[in-house]
């Protein structure tokens, strides 16, 4: 099984909302990722977890916070957004290696819109 | 520093004809690359990658790839290509001296097979 979920499919928030996304894998992996694409654009790195500990952090803004509750769930918790934070959200996970040769596996993405 | 070039934002085919995708690639240290692709409000799909070895790369889907050192490209190629290829291609490299898992994607090329 190489899937990874995700929910919701879409999410329309306003600005004063507080929101959670959310992203599942039962591939064992231990390395989990949230991304941000914006459309026709690639996807851009927002958080990387590992071993369950965030390891990288791309100075996203503090209204996202990113939780890694166990090995095999990573949630997105959005609290007061801007328009411009209107994306498809991915969540990705991949094996963990010290060269990093493994791929990564992406959830199909939340539709987020922020009005 | 690590970098990916795609430089055709679209590449236009008939169907069963050869599909060539183009990707160049900076890193420092050998690199990691990777093959994407995304249909339509959907996540990246993985093709295919190179680590190490043999410098054609067989993928999913009849896709194949040449790891080129000299001229560092990575070009995807598929002999007859299908109306359901249309999509958006993202190479993607990481070089081992990266941080964590990071991987560092080109700005896309959308192909558009034609019947």
């Amino acid at each position: 099984d190489t899937e990874v979920t995700q929910t919701p499919k879409h999410l329309v928030m306003g600005m004063t909302n507080k929101k959670s996304l959310k992203c599942e894998q039962h591939m064992g992996h231990r390395a989990m990722y949230w991304y941000k694409q914006k459309a026709k654009k690639p996807p851009e790195l927002m958080f990387v977890y590992s071993y369950e500990k965030l390891s990288i952090n791309e100075s996203v803004p503090s209204r996202f916070s990113p939780e890694c509750p166990n090995s095999s769930l990573l949630n997105l918790h959005l609290h007061a957004l801007q328009p411009e934070d209107s994306a498809l959200y991915l969540c990705a996970s991949s094996q963990v290696s010290g060269t990093g040769s493994y791929e990564q596996y992406f959830g199909p993405g939340t539709r987020l819109t922020v009005t | 520093a690590q970098s990916v070039a795609q430089p055709e934002d679209q590449v236009n085919v008939a169907e069963g004809n050869p599909l060539t995708v183009k990707c160049t690639y900076s890193v420092s240290g050998n690199p990691y690359l990777f093959w994407y692709v995304q249909y339509p409000n959907r996540g990246l799909q993985f093709l295919l990658k190179y680590i190490t070895g043999d410098n054609l790369v067989k993928g999913s889907y009849g896709f194949e790839a040449e790891f080129n050192k000299s001229q560092t490209s990575f070009h995807l190629k598929k002999p007859s290509a299908l109306v359901s290829d249309s999509a958006l291609y993202f190479c993607a490299v990481r070089s081992f001296k990266a941080a964590g898992n990071k991987l560092t994607f080109g700005g896309g090329t959308r192909v558009l097979v034609k019947p």
